[in-house]
């Protein structure tokens, strides 16, 4: 069974501060891996995607990956209180199948 | 939204009455999926499609069926509702379902769907 884990959280973070949300994977054949943000009542949308070790950034947005450890992360810089939504972590093997993470909560307070 | 319509929006019905779900794009994609959102599990594939009348199950398809006749629209049917059906429905589409790239998926708004 392929998994994909997430902390449910709530993370709670101070407005300005770095949130930083992490993903572990079962499957050591994952070839691309994804952050979606999904507010309340909404549909989930893509932050940014990362296929390769290392770190990716996007504005205020930062993936990491560690395919050795099966580790993917998400760092927030400079934390909104618009940041404050459910964060999906997402992963694919190659073709069609994308794994979803239950997603972790993230409170950013005024 | 990338122009992906979800029909109905919301809806509740009965146990064992059917229900069909339907997905309509206006961008001629070729790659439809639909999942379901239930609380502690996140999103799970249920059926997807590459193309006219070619579609795959996915990892929680039993009790689903789907159909897609032309490229614009991908219907997701319980033939009959169980109380375990009760979810939110995610239609989506990604411009590749092959690893080129990255597989994207770009979300319509949902199907809240209640079986009493």
């Amino acid at each position: 069974q392929k998994e994909v884990e997430q902390n449910s959280g709530p993370l709670s973070v101070p407005e300005g501060a770095i949130a930083s949300l992490n993903c572990t994977y079962s499957d050591r054949g994952s070839q691309s891996f994804f952050w979606y943000r999904q507010y309340s009542g909404k549909s989930p949308e893509l932050i940014m995607f990362i296929y390769s070790n290392g770190d990716k950034e996007d504005g205020r947005f930062t993936a990491q990956l560690n395919k050795a450890s099966q580790y993917v992360s998400l760092l927030i810089r400079d934390s909104q209180p618009s940041d404050s939504a459910t964060y999906l972590c997402a992963v694919n093997t190659g073709g069609f199948k994308t794994i979803f993470g239950a997603g972790t909560r993230l409170f950013v307070k005024a | 939204d990338a122009g992906i319509t979800q029909s109905p929006r919301h809806k509740v019905t009965e146990t064992g009455t059917p229900v069909t779900l339907r997905c309509h794009q206006t961008e001629n994609h070729r790659y439809m999926y639909w999942y379901r959102q239930d609380p502690g599990h996140g999103l799970r594939l249920i059926h997807y499609s590459y193309g006219v009348k070619d579609t795959d199950k996915g990892e929680v398809s039993d009790g689903y069926s789907v159909s897609r006749s032309k490229t614009e629209d991908f219907l997701l049917t319980l033939e009959s509702a169980t109380s375990s059906q009760t979810s939110v429905y995610f239609c989506a589409i990604s411009e590749s379902g092959q690893l080129s790239g990255a597989n994207v998926l770009t979300f319509g708004a949902g199907s809240r769907l209640t079986v009493l």
